[in-house]
């Protein structure tokens, strides 16, 4: 089952705009993760946050983490026509093996 | 590229037949993950290997689904007598296991197609 409810679930926005997206999850987490997918292909990580961090960059990206609200939010800056694909938040509850539970993901279109 | 590959990308059996995935994971990593993905959804976790030992199944891993990593290695997925319902993308995924989780690098999927 999915852990993860990913809002909206379908972005369309023009080159340059930014680009938000969240995720809900319902059990505590060790970490959670943004992952990219192109269409059919597999999926790209971008970015991780622990459950003690806040906020996270790393480059056009910022991930927000809120444990007491169990939930999290990417936002692309700048966005470009190659950031089209689906995103998705996945949580590790810190279980054995570090498993990985997904959202249903974010589909952005990026117009030219 | 990841890293991880997969083969093959893509596969059409028909229903009953037996078909078997491989996964080669970054070479340096304990651990290696399987999950399946349908149609707009989400990956979900299959099963997972910590070195050669096979430590835990989700429960949609019926009886018809084996999973195998015999040296540590590479892996390989078989379904026997596949359903229509088995259609979806396979995804394989190992990472450098700790403690406190770390980033699992995902191969390119092996698309699946039960006629």
């Amino acid at each position: 089952s999915q852990q993860g409810e990913e809002d909206p679930q379908a972005l369309s926005i023009q080159e340059g705009e930014n680009a938000t997206m969240n995720c809900s999850y319902k059990t505590s987490i060790n970490n959670l993760q943004w992952y990219r997918q192109n269409s059919g292909r597999g999926l790209v990580h971008l970015i991780l946050i622990r459950s003690n961090e806040r906020e996270k960059h790393s480059g056009r990206l910022r991930v927000t983490l809120d444990t007491s609200k169990k939930s999290s939010s990417l936002l692309i800056t700048a966005s470009r026509a190659a950031d089209t694909a689906s995103y998705f938040c996945a949580t590790d509850a810190g279980a054995a093996g570090n498993k990985l539970t997904f959202g249903g993901g974010t589909r952005v279109l990026v117009k030219p | 590229d990841t890293g991880v590959s997969q083969n093959p990308r893509h596969k059409i059996t028909k229903r009953g037949q037996n078909v078997t995935f491989r996964c080669d994971p970054i070479s340096e990593h304990n651990r290696l993950y399987w999950y399946r993905q349908t149609l707009g959804q989400g990956p979900e976790f299959l099963t997972y290997f910590q070195n050669e030992a096979q430590l835990e199944k989700s429960r949609l891993l019926s009886d018809r689904f084996s999973a195998e990593r015999p040296k540590g290695s590479f892996s390989t997925l078989e379904i026997q007598r596949t359903e229509q319902g088995d259609s979806a993308m396979y995804l394989c995924a190992s990472s450098l296991g700790d403690r406190v989780g770390a980033t699992q690098y995902f191969g390119p999927g092996t698309r699946l197609l039960v006629l």
